[in-house]
This record gives C-alpha cells, sequence and structure tokens, in this order.
C-alpha cells in the first residue's frame, strides 16, 4: 500500500512550457485533491475532486487544469508556465468529505519556472 | 472570503513545557478542524482534528474548539525537540472545501 504517490519530485521548467503533475492512490479514496505551498506559506487549493468525472475549482485555478477519469489518478496540468507558479504541489486524497475527513498527503513536487 | 489566521511565530518553548498555538477561523459555516504538523521539506501529517466545542486530547496534544469565537487552539504538553516543525491549522467547510492557515512554526529548545 504506496498511499499517494507524485511524480516527479522536482523539475525546472522554462516560462511558456507546459507539464503534467502525476497524482495516483491506492487507497480506493473518492476525493483528491492538488494543493500548493509557496515558502513560508499554508497550502492554498488548486482543485479537488469528489470522484472519477468530478472536479471543482479551489481557492487558485487559475492557469491550472484537472481531470478524473479513474478514482486512482487525479493529474494537474500547467499551461503556459508563468514564474508565479513557482512553488510546491501536493496531492491529497481522502476516502470521505464530511467533517471528519483525514486528508493523506503524497511528497509533493517542487516546481521551478525560470 | 474564507480566511483562517495563525501567529507565523517563530514560537520558541523550553523543552519539557507547554507549547500554545493559535487559529482564527471567518466562516462560521466551517464544520470541521484539523491540526498538521509540518517538518521542513515534508509533507503536512495529520496530528488530530476536532468538530464539537470543548477540549479533546491525544496523548501530549489537545485541541480546543470554541465556534462561538471562531477560535481553535493546539496545547502540546511535555514538548520535546522532536515536536519542532511548522504546524498548519485547516478547517473544512464541507464539500471538500480545505482551507490552511499560513502555520506557526515551533521550536522546542533543549
Amino acid at each position: 500500500n504506496a498511499g499517494v504517490t507524485q511524480t516527479p519530485k522536482f523539475r525546472i521548467l522554462k516560462i511558456g512550457q507546459s507539464m503534467t503533475l502525476q497524482c495516483t492512490q491506492d487507497m480506493n479514496h473518492n476525493y483528491m485533491y492538488w494543493y500548493r505551498q509557496d515558502p513560508g506559506m499554508g497550502l492554498k487549493l488548486i482543485y479537488y475532486s469528489v470522484g472519477a468525472g468530478i472536479t471543482d475549482k479551489g481557492e487558485v485555478p487559475n492557469g491550472y487544469n484537472v481531470s478524473r477519469s479513474t478514482t486512482e489518478d487525479f493529474p494537474l496540468r500547467l499551461e503556459l508556465a508563468a514564474p508565479s507558479q513557482t512553488s510546491v504541489y501536493f496531492c491529497a486524497s481522502s476516502l470521505l468529505a464530511d467533517y471528519q475527513e483525514t486528508q493523506y498527503f503524497g511528497p509533493g513536487t517542487r516546481l521551478l519556472v525560470l | 472570503q474564507k480566511e483562517v489566521e495563525q501567529n507565523s511565530g517563530p514560537l520558541s518553548v523550553p523543552e519539557g513545557a507547554i507549547a500554545s498555538l493559535n487559529c482564527t477561523y471567518s466562516d462560521r459555516g466551517s464544520q470541521s478542524f484539523f491540526w498538521y504538523r509540518q517538518y521542513s521539506g515534508k509533507s503536512p501529517e495529520l496530528i488530530m482534528f476536532i468538530y464539537s466545542n470543548g477540549d479533546k486530547e491525544d496523548g501530549r496534544f489537545t485541541a480546543q474548539l470554541n465556534k462561538a469565537s471562531q477560535y481553535v487552539s493546539l496545547l502540546i504538553r511535555d514538548s520535546q525537540p522532536s515536536d519542532s516543525a511548522t504546524y498548519l491549522c485547516a478547517v473544512n467547510s464541507g464539500s471538500g472545501d480545505m482551507r490552511f492557515g499560513a502555520g506557526t512554526r515551533l521550536t522546542v529548545k533543549p
């Protein structure tokens, strides 16, 4: 049971390039989330998904896209990378979204846009 | 706007002392409240959650919630150097919308 896995661990992008951050969970969780964490800051919710085929915007969705074709995978797409997207990206999953939900986090992807 | 506020610290306490971490939130519809610990360069890990007014204890950790004051706190008793980390307060308004505070950096000095 690997939990939540993310690839790559680190990536350098040039301004204007695109990339996809991968996230996979093997806990059969319904809910999945993408956060970004800037240095010295808390986590900001980018997008979340309540199940396959359903996604919703979070607090900071601009510049990103997501899809959820399977329960296990929740990739995050960056189009036209900008320096403001330099951050650490965390994927998380949870079984439920009720008031007792516990989110399990992946190890993170560190992205640098130059 | 759903805001979660924490003192950024750093908060420094001697080993064996009680560390007190505070968090306020703006959304009165918030239903559950979480404390995560994050070591430098690592992902957040859940310490505990609380959803009813009052205290909830788990080992050396006690979470306190006051919904009327929109305030949640975390007490760490008998603080250890291994408790040195950033503590993130998170608030769930339901349906997956989780908001995090900026975190409080705690240092426990031997």
